[in-house]
């Protein structure tokens, strides 16, 4: 099992571009949730989906959007880059459960730096 | 509501224990515990569920107080493969998980 595949995993964009990742989920893992995480903190929600729907959403802007695909793959868009975008992004595959009894599991993270 | 974590770092030679703690302002269905190494991905510890059961690790434990909506991660003989960033993660009604800010946990030879 490959676990959780992220891709790229070092990326440099320029302020006002536009940037997608890509995620591939643990084999058996319908949802995909993604995290923000700048130098030093925590992990910050932006959203999470499950059968191809949004179905959570942290306080994000609507500069950043998402898919999931058949498969559970999932996709993360940033549009109109701004440096404070700069941070590891990681994206986290589980089965969906609302009580919180499984296990998330993160891949690699992709860091992505806006100059 | 993003949960808070005491204290953000602490110092240990090896074999010392630590106690992190985890606290929220709302009403908890479960606490998940993550540990990330420097430029690596976090990596799951532990779910403690309302009712008392723990599932994870076997060399770390916790504690989660429904009531005072708190959670406790012990690391007793810590050792040097310990070392990391501790996260505890607050599981929503609407099924995602919310971190803290974390805590940096050096073990020292």
């Amino acid at each position: 099992d490959a676990g959780v595949t992220q891709s790229p995993t070092h990326l440099i964009k320029t302020r006002g571009q536009q940037v997608t990742l890509r995620c591939s989920p643990k084999s058996g893992h319908d949802t995909v949730s993604w995290y923000q995480q700048a130098l030093g903190q925590g992990p910050q929600f932006i959203f999470q989906y499950y059968e191809e729907e949004e179905r959570q959403r942290g306080n994000f802007p609507d500069r950043f959007s998402g898919h999931q695909f058949p498969n559970y793959s999932s996709e993360l868009n940033v549009n109109a880059l701004l440096l404070g975008d700069s941070a590891l992004y990681l994206c986290a595959s589980s089965v969906l459960d609302r009580m919180g009894n499984t296990e998330a599991f993160f891949g690699q993270g992709t860091r992505l730096t806006v100059v | 509501q993003q949960p808070v974590q005491s204290p953000q770092a602490v110092i240990l030679r090896e074999g010392e224990d630590a106690v992190i703690n985890c606290s929220s302002s709302k009403a908890l269905y479960s606490v998940h515990w993550y540990r990330q190494k420097h430029g690596e991905a976090p990596v799951f510890l532990m779910i403690l569920l309302k009712g008392g059961e723990q599932k994870g690790h076997e060399k770390i434990s916790a504690s989660f107080n429904e009531k005072k909506q708190q959670s406790s991660l012990y690391l007793t003989a810590s050792q040097l493969s310990y070392s990391g960033t501790y996260f505890c993660g607050t599981h929503s009604i609407q099924g995602n998980l919310i971190f803290g800010k974390g805590t940096k946990l050096s073990v020292k030879p």
